[in-house]
């Protein structure tokens, strides 16, 4: 396994802002994702973070909307930009190796007023 | 049809009493397979990987039928602080991301 932290924790913005929420794994990873959950909702993935390059991103799901970069096997950011009360939710990073379990970051509690 | 679907919530059993959450994939050819656990505010927590073998850690239990695409998890002797959220998860054939069901809200009564 491996130790993920998030940050922020949790914050509340205003509509039309954007967030980074950043996340640090404590050693190389293969894969990094990036989860959304929505209230009372099951988790769906937005991206795929890649190193080095462009992420990959799920069906409605866009770049411009969810930002995302990954510079070293460590550390990723998710930025959720032009907010609105949708985006409410709890953002997720999770990290594995090929195709096995993954383990998730303690998550980001994001309101949107 | 979803990708992984799971029993509907919640189920409210006494303690001691045995579970059991079921789960379909839809893609035959998922090779990774999972039960995660989740609190409520809190992460997904790695519960059991599910072998075609079936396998067991302790009071849980995971089978796979891959013929039929479903994945179960018995819980026997349910503890309190098995309250939770059960999540069946199956990794995509490709990519490595993992697509999860909708989740079993567990509440154990004493």
């Amino acid at each position: 396994s491996a130790v993920i932290s998030q940050k922020p924790s949790r914050d509340i913005c205003q509509r039309g802002t954007s967030l980074t929420i950043q996340c640090q794994v404590d050693s190389q990873v293969t894969m990094m994702f990036w989860y959304r959950q929505q209230p009372g909702q099951s988790l769906t993935l937005i991206a795929t973070a890649n190193q080095g390059s462009e992420a990959t991103y799920e069906s409605g799901f866009v770049i411009d909307k969810f930002p995302i970069s990954r510079p070293n096997l460590t550390f990723s950011t998710l930025t959720v930009s032009n907010m609105s009360p949708e985006d409410s939710s709890i953002y997720l990073c999770s990290v594995g190796w090929g195709y096995n379990e993954q383990f998730f970051g303690p998550g980001t509690r994001l309101t949107v007023l | 049809r979803k990708e992984v679907e799971q029993d509907p919530g919640p189920f409210n059993v006494p303690e001691g009493a045995t579970v059991a959450f079921n789960c379909t994939y839809s893609n035959s050819a998922s090779q990774s397979f999972f039960w995660y656990r989740q609190d409520c505010r809190k992460e997904p927590k790695l519960l059991m990987s599910v072998y075609s073998s079936g396998n067991e850690d302790g009071r849980f239990t995971a089978q796979l039928n891959r013929a039929s695409q479903y994945i179960s998890l018995l819980i026997r002797d349910s503890k309190l602080s098995d309250s939770a959220t059960y999540l069946c998860v199956v990794n995509a054939p490709a990519g490595g991301k993992l697509i999860f069901g909708q989740g079993t809200e567990l509440s154990v009564k004493p």
